[in-house]
């Protein structure tokens, strides 16, 4: 079956290190996304690609970057690791089809704390 | 922009109880509608959608109808069980050549039996 997998599923790391959290879907979906969520803020968009090569930055894109070279994967790095970047991160994909009918399908999530 | 305001929670219920969640949207455009719920420890799984003016999305029992003309989307059960203990986000999709989901910031539903 076709799944959306995510890893580390939690990770401990200390301020100003570099991580790197990583998405691999195997949907053959052209869209990808990032998310973060938070208590009272509910889901946030971090970064998007719409295919290979393509990235886009969404709401709270600051101190994050992503990278697609394949279908398949985009990894979310965080350049140097923030207490504020503590977070459940959630990653998602979606076919191109339908345009604004289509549905994401999300993966387990990767609890980051950031000490 | 687009927005979505859903209300607050958290709701307590008692099994067989009758479940609303409101939604309301704010968008450009005609947008698609979507219910997502996510059970503890997992991620989010879509629940129903409707993708235009008056349709009813239906899954597990609950129910939302799309009304244009009170942007709104809220989501009905008519008797909630402890299975059915999530966080509900309300979504939606204003399309044009954006794929992006804008969402609201979820309801926690506890349901004791």
């Amino acid at each position: 079956d076709a799944e959306i997998t995510q890893s580390p599923r939690h990770k401990i790391t200390e301020t100003g290190r570099q991580v790197t959290l990583a998405c691999h879907q195997t949907w053959n979906h052209n869209n990808m996304f990032w998310y973060r969520q938070d208590l009272g803020h509910g889901l946030r968009l971090i970064h998007y690609s719409y295919g290979v090569q393509d990235t886009n930055k969404g709401e709270v894109s600051d101190g994050y970057s992503v990278s697609r070279s394949n279908t398949e994967d985009l990894p979310l790095t965080l350049e140097s690791a923030a207490s504020s970047q503590t977070s459940v991160y959630f990653c998602a994909s979606s076919e191109r089809s339908g345009g604004r009918t289509d549905t994401q399908y999300f993966g387990p999530g990767t609890r980051l704390t950031v000490l | 922009g687009d927005s979505v305001t859903q209300m607050e929670g958290p709701v307590t219920l008692s099994e067989e109880a009758f479940l609303t969640i409101n939604c309301t949207y704010t968008a450009t455009g005609y947008p698609s509608l979507f219910w997502y719920v996510q059970y503890p420890g997992e991620g989010l799984q879509l629940l129903l959608k409707a993708t235009k003016a008056d349709d009813k999305g239906s899954n597990k029992g609950f129910e939302a109808t799309y009304r244009k003309e009170t942007t709104s989307f809220h989501l009905e059960k008519g008797s909630v069980q402890v299975s059915d203990s999530a966080v509900y986000f309300c979504a939606l999709n204003s399309g044009g050549s954006n794929y992006k989901l804008t969402f609201g910031k979820g309801t926690l539903l506890t349901v004791n039996p």
